[in-house]
């Protein structure tokens, strides 16, 4: 099975600040990899696949990058609305797999 | 606008059943694979499992592989999950999810999400 590990779990920041969530994959899963934004109580909403796509309706705020193993999710300028928690799951191979999360809070 | 509507969940004793409904409108479901994505409480997301635009063919994660049973009815615009000899690592809300017509097994659209809560 292939392993995403998120860092950080937590992440404390301003509005206005940029973000940088890195996940990583045990092995290379090409630019196989989703995005997720999720806020308490609520089911989680895509933001990014392919790596890089911006799902539609994502604001231009959010980015994606990387290949292979290491990946990484950047909010430009952090808004109120972003505070939440962030998945990646990889799709290269079954089973899916998803990292731990990453918590953004003020 | 696309609607997956999860149903069924509730307390359930180990070792007991429990069968959970996905209703989807919006889309025209039988063009697309769906899955079913749990979060035990505080925890991280998990894939459950799978299956195919025709039902042919399904796929599970290790964990639920013999008691867990994906099915769909397209007639129906229905998703199942039929979830036997339950115990309390299973306890979690369960997500039904609409995997994306693009080439690629991501989640596009979501249930709202239903609690399974397994305990005695």
């Amino acid at each position: 099975d292939i392993q995403m590990t998120q860092s950080p779990s937590t992440l404390s920041a301003f509005v206005g600040d940029r973000v940088t969530i890195t996940c990583r994959a045990s092995q290379s899963i090409s630019d196989l990899l989703a995005w997720y934004q999720q806020k308490p109580g609520k089911a989680p909403k895509l933001l990014i696949y392919k790596a890089s796509t911006l799902e539609s309706g994502v604001p231009s705020s959010f980015s994606g990058s990387g290949s292979g193993t290491e990946f990484t999710l950047t909010i430009s300028s952090l808004q109120p609305d972003d505070f939440a928690t962030y998945y990646c799951q990889q799709y290269n191979s079954n089973p899916l797999t998803f990292g731990g999360g990453t918590k953004v809070e003020i | 606008e696309v609607q997956l509507v999860e149903s069924g969940g509730g307390l359930v004793q180990p070792g007991g059943s429990l069968r959970l409904s996905c209703a989807a409108s919006g889309f025209i479901f039988n063009n697309y694979w769906m899955t079913w994505v749990r979060q035990a409480p505080g925890r991280g997301l998990e894939w459950v499992a799978h299956t195919k635009k025709d039902g042919t063919e399904n796929y599970y994660v290790d964990s639920v592989k013999g008691r867990f049973t994906i099915s769909r009815d397209n007639a129906e615009n229905s998703l199942y999950l039929q979830m036997n000899s339950l115990s309390v690592e299973d306890t979690a809300v369960y997500y039904c999810a609409r995997i994306t017509i693009r080439p690629g097994f991501y989640f596009d659209h979501w249930g709202q999400g239903n609690l399974v809560t397994v305990s005695s």
